[in-house]
């Protein structure tokens, strides 16, 4: 039972566009969400989050959005730049603490 | 350097024998998370302990696979008897405890293969 889904396994987006990725949730019970980014044979690292109390949260080129009703939130990035190539993941806390990932987003960067 | 510290970065094993993976939070954090990645996968939750208590295992195997947090000392995730299917990286995460909105912050993750 995949309670955090991240639906598009990759993306590729023309440096300078914006890049926007979409996570879907099931348990109305998230009150807190994460994005992370991963490149290969790393750790992932925290991008951004939002609170299930908002609808928006920007952290220079990041922005969240946040629809509660759709249990849909998205993830973008403008402008997009090479770097911005990797894994990206999608997570949800629950009322417990306990954290769920979605199986990631892989996006190119196509200069 | 007060990051997640996770060791040993690479280790390989043969089937039947023991992994033990450590996991140093970050300072201040009295929280630990454990998650798996196999390959091509994502990011799969294992166990979130505290300080000498287990929280939620409900993504443990229910075999051969253990998690402890001391007091002192790093937490650690042990693998008995390990089998191939196990080869993955395994990923540590810290908090600094529960509270609603707080970040987890992962390290680097060890890589355990087995031959």
């Amino acid at each position: 039972d995949q309670q955090v889904k991240q639906n598009s396994p990759s993306l590729s987006v023309q440096e300078g566009r914006i890049s926007i990725l979409n996570c879907d949730y099931t348990n109305s019970m998230f009150d807190y969400f994460l994005w992370y980014k991963k490149y290969p044979a790393e750790g992932p690292t925290f991008l951004i989050s939002i609170s299930s109390i908002k609808d928006k949260n920007e952290d220079g080129r990041f922005t969240v959005f946040l629809n509660k009703s759709a249990k849909h939130l998205s993830l973008h990035i403008v402008p997009s730049q090479p770097g911005d190539s990797a894994v990206y993941f999608c997570a949800a806390r629950d009322r417990d603490d306990k954290i769920i990932f979605g199986k990631g987003t892989r996006l190119h960067i196509l200069p | 350097n007060a990051g997640v510290m996770q060791n040993p970065r690479h280790l390989v094993r043969r089937r039947g024998q023991e992994a033990r993976l450590r996991c140093s939070p970050m300072k201040g954090h009295s929280h630990v998370y454990w998650y798996r990645q196999l390959p091509e996968e994502g990011l799969k939750f294992m166990v979130y302990l505290q300080k000498e208590n287990i929280i939620d295992e409900s993504g443990m195997p229910k075999e051969r696979f253990s998690a402890e947090f001391p007091k002192e000392g790093p937490s650690i995730l042990r693998i008995q008897q390990v089998v191939r299917g196990d080869s993955a990286a395994y990923f540590c995460a810290s908090s600094p405890g529960h509270h609603s909105g707080n970040t987890i912050y992962f390290g680097e993750g060890s890589w355990l293969t087995v031959v």
